[in-house]
């Protein structure tokens, strides 16, 4: 099953533009991550937040989170070309370290 | 240094030819998992494991098994591939299910073709 969704699906910026990305999940969480992925290689993290946190802050990465409403969004500022990928937002619910991926937003930043 | 080392990278393969996906871990991680990624379908969780000889399905279970006969390694077995299951797929580990806020570290994946 999703747990989250992601919007939107692809991104098409300018170099120095900032990137927003959003996504939604359905159930209660114990947190949210953000992964990365280049074309066809594996996932890497960028940034947790917890269930309790609202906003974090990692370089050029802020991650808000809004458990009412059940989203998040990631921001990327001032983006570089090398920002290229594919970005996804997983959930981690219950106490199996299960996560829950969702179809990712693939971003494409222009030099 | 801290990995996640799945083999082979690339495997084409024949209906039918058992096959095995290799995943080890140097992290002494306790929990692993497979998963695949389809286009417009996202990463699916196929099979995971909480701790040795702890094994339990994911979302996509059918046509695969798995073991952990030791903690750091976690293969995936195809008894009988069928061309559905070409796919691209990941092994990731966390340090443990009783730490809930760990980040997950994937390996590079494999890229299977069965014809």
């Amino acid at each position: 099953s999703q747990q989250g969704e992601e919007d939107p699906q692809a991104l098409s910026i300018q170099e120095g533009e900032n990137a927003t990305m959003n996504c939604s999940y359905k159930t209660s969480i114990n947190n949210l991550q953000w992964y990365r992925q280049n074309s066809g290689r594996g996932l890497v993290h960028l940034i947790l937040i917890r269930s309790n946190e609202r906003e974090k802050h990692s370089g050029r990465l802020r991650v808000t989170l809004d458990t009412s409403k059940k989203s998040s969004s990631l921001l990327i500022t001032a983006s570089r070309a090398a920002d290229t990928a594919s970005y996804f937002c997983a959930t981690s619910a219950g106490n199996t370290g299960k996560l829950i991926f969702g179809q990712g937003t693939t971003l494409q930043v222009k030099p | 240094e801290a990995q996640v080392t799945q083999n082979p990278r690339y495997l084409i393969t024949v209906t039918g030819k058992k096959l095995t996906v290799t995943c080890s871990q140097n992290m002494n991680h306790e929990y692993m998992s497979w998963y695949r990624q389809d286009p417009g379908l996202g990463l699916r969780q196929i099979y995971y494991s909480m701790n040795v000889e702890v094994t339990d399905k994911g979302d996509v279970p059918e046509g695969y098994k798995v073991s952990r006969k030791e903690k750091r390694n976690f293969p995936l077995i195809l008894e009988s591939p069928s061309p559905n299951q070409t796919s691209l797929y990941f092994c990731a580990s966390s340090l443990s299910r009783g730490k809930r806020d760990t980040e997950a570290f994937f390996g590079q994946g494999t890229r299977l073709t069965v014809v």
